[in-house]
Formats: C-alpha cells, sequence, structure tokens
C-alpha cells in the first residue's frame, strides 16, 4: 500500500537539543497527524493539523501542516529522554478515502543524556 | 475515561488455524479501524467500521475480515492463518466516521505470532 516518505529514518541526538522530522506525498492530504509509538504499546496521538498552513503547539511539540497539503513537518524542542520513541506521520484524504490514515515508515529518535 | 482496550494482548498461533482479536472503543466513539504493523511494511490500514456498518476496506485478502455490535465494539477475524500474518493488530477509535476533525485513538494492540 501507499506511505508516507519520512525523514530522518533515525536521529541521535544530546537532550536538550532541537529535533525536527517531516513527510511528504505525491497526493494532497486533509487532514495530518502525528503519533510517538514506544516498544510494545500502540501510536499515541500528538498532534492532529486539519487546515493547509495551520501551526500547532503541544508543549514542546509544533507542527505544521503544509501549504501545498502534501507535507508535514514535526519539531521537538529542547529533547528530553523520555522523548524516545518511534514518531509516525499519518495523512488521511478523507472524502471516499473515508478515515483511512497512511503512515509513513517512522523516525526513530534516540536521546543521550 | 477509558482508553481503547485490545484483547488478547499476545497470542501465538499455527499455520491455517484461525483468529478473532477484539477491540472496545473509547467510550462513545462509534468508528473503529483496524491496523497491522509488520517491520517491513510498516502501518498498514485494514478496515473501518461505523454503525455495523464496513465503510472503507484496505488492500487485504478476503481471509482478514470483520464486524462491528451495536455497542461499537468490534471484532477482526484472520481465516487460513500464513506466516506472514504474524504483525501487531492495532485498532484505533474515533468519535464518528467524518474525516472532518477527526482523530483516531489507538488501542495498545495484539501481538499475533504465526508458527
Amino acid at each position: 500500500g501507499q506511505q508516507l516518505n519520512q525523514s530522518p529514518q533515525s536521529m541521535f541526538i544530546q537532550e536538550g537539543e532541537d529535533v525536527s522530522m517531516n513527510c511528504t506525498s505525491s497526493s494532497i492530504f486533509n487532514t495530518w497527524l502525528w503519533y510517538k509509538q514506544d516498544p510494545g504499546e500502540g501510536p499515541v496521538l500528538l498532534i492532529a493539523l486539519y487546515k493547509a498552513g495551520e501551526l500547532t503547539s503541544n508543549g514542546r511539540l509544533t507542527a505544521q501542516f503544509g501549504i501545498t497539503r502534501k507535507d508535514s513537518f514535526l519539531n521537538i524542542s529542547a529533547s528530553i529522554p523520555s522523548d524516545v520513541g518511534i514518531y509516525f506521520c499519518a495523512g488521511q484524504r478523507g472524502a471516499q478515502a473515508g478515515t483511512a490514515l497512511i503512515f509513513g515508515k517512522g523516525t526513530t529518535l534516540s536521546v543521550s543524556s | 475515561k477509558a482508553g481503547v482496550t485490545q484483547t488478547p494482548r499476545y497470542l501465538i498461533k499455527t499455520r491455517g488455524q484461525q483468529v478473532t482479536l477484539s477491540c472496545s472503543p473509547i467510550s462513545g466513539h462509534r468508528s473503529v479501524s483496524w491496523y497491522q504493523q509488520t517491520p517491513g511494511q510498516g502501518l498498514q490500514f485494514l478496515f473501518e467500521y461505523f454503525s455495523e456498518t464496513q465503510r472503507n476496506k484496505g488492500n487485504f485478502p478476503g481471509r482478514f475480515s470483520g464486524r462491528q455490535f451495536s455497542n461499537s465494539r468490534s471484532e477482526m477475524n484472520v481465516s487460513t492463518l500464513e506466516l506472514g500474518d504474524s504483525a501487531l493488530y492495532l485498532c484505533a477509535s474515533s468519535l464518528t466516521a467524518s474525516s472532518a476533525s477527526n482523530e483516531q485513538y489507538f488501542g495498545p494492540g495484539t501481538r499475533l505470532t504465526v508458527t
């Protein structure tokens, strides 16, 4: 099935550093969602974006819905050890595609203290 | 409010057998979607149910099926299991089936191992 192009695949950073990851697609999406998944658990919703150009924050996390509706990025500021995990972007086309989410392959974040 | 619950959390089956997984959505949520997560393919959409009706289906063989009950609880069934069906099966619930402002919340998943 189709997947989004998510990069980078992995990141190794020091505690306190800022992190940026992004997702791109050749198709337009009506909704972009960002999730974090810890080992052995289901993805946890971090931020949801519904309008092109929208910039939304959730604590140290900030995400934007690209103007072209074909991309989105997530920034994490001042990383801490509990930020470790796999971050997924997900797009939702809507209309006849319903609420089905199309996921990126994930960005694995490692934080050293 | 309790989150999405899935049972069982772990399951080991043999090739050729069938399996049924269960999902209880967040209270008040009426839409349930199922996803398969594997290291190779990542997260793939299986199907979506709303008001006991399948509204959307991903690109999976007919061995994968599901249903939703009047209380919004959902089950998915995989028949004639193959080794490649080993995966984490995730259920997600959302308030409605509308794609506008519709956030999906995931359960912890059922880890299925086929031997």
